[in-house]
């Protein structure tokens, strides 16, 4: 294991349909956070998970969207009837401990709304 | 609400030359700090991790400041190379979720 996975690296989609986003953090690590990153801007927080629970969710992610984290494994973030303005960077980030541990973040995955 | 900003936005050196990004936050009651890289259109790469009770961190070339009091922190790169190129991000640890707040980054261009 080398690092945090996201997959896929890029998605076109037509606005209106659904897109699912995979991440797989680092083995062992409890935490696994979702950030979104416009062009130019750092990147925000959307959801963090430790083990399988979904303990916050920032202001951001809208009824729209809906992430998981079955068995405290991997972690999916779904995006239902997309839009112009969903089109991001989509940033998954993992730790290991309880509190404000290094995070280590993936590749990221590219959305792009057409 | 805690605010991190990052100055300048953007940075042209020659190589060889040390520089100095800074990054200032609102309020110092952080758990620590992260400096990160980002190369165009690729994830994020840990650089130092300034734990909230250290004054700074180095990591063979990369030197990082903490200064909780003053609400900065300040990433130095000694003998700066063409592929130190990318963007490097600010970022604190905050409140109770433990997610980090980033600042939006200083551009880097080293030119050989």
């Amino acid at each position: 294991d080398t690092g945090v996975s996201q997959n896929p690296r890029h998605k076109i989609t037509k606005r209106g349909q659904n897109v699912t986003f995979r991440c797989d953090p680092i083995s062992e690590h409890n935490r696994l956070y979702w950030y979104r990153q416009t062009l130019g801007q750092g990147p925000e927080f959307l959801t963090y998970f430790q083990n399988e629970a979904q303990l916050e969710k920032s202001r951001l992610l809208s009824d729209r969207f809906s992430a998981e984290r079955p068995k405290g494994s991997f972690s999916t973030l779904e995006i239902q009837r997309t839009e112009q303005g969903d089109s991001a960077m989509y940033l998954c980030a993992s730790s290991l401990g309880q509190g404000a541990t290094e995070a280590f973040f993936g590749q990221g995955t590219r959305l792009t709304v057409v | 609400k805690q605010e991190v900003t990052q100055i300048p936005a953007a940075l042209s050196v020659p190589e060889g030359e040390n520089l100095v990004l800074n990054c200032s936050f609102t309020d110092s009651a952080i758990y620590n700090l992260q400096w990160f890289r980002q190369d165009p259109g690729k994830g994020l790469t840990s650089l130092l991790l300034i734990q909230s009770s250290q004054r700074e961190q180095t990591s063979g070339r990369l030197n990082a400041s903490l200064d909780k009091s003053s609400g900065r922190s300040t990433l130095y790169i000694a003998a700066s190379q063409p592929g130190d190129s990318a963007t490097y991000l600010c970022a604190v640890y905050g409140g109770s979720q433990g997610n980090l707040i980033f600042g939006k980054g200083t551009k880097l261009s080293v030119k050989p």
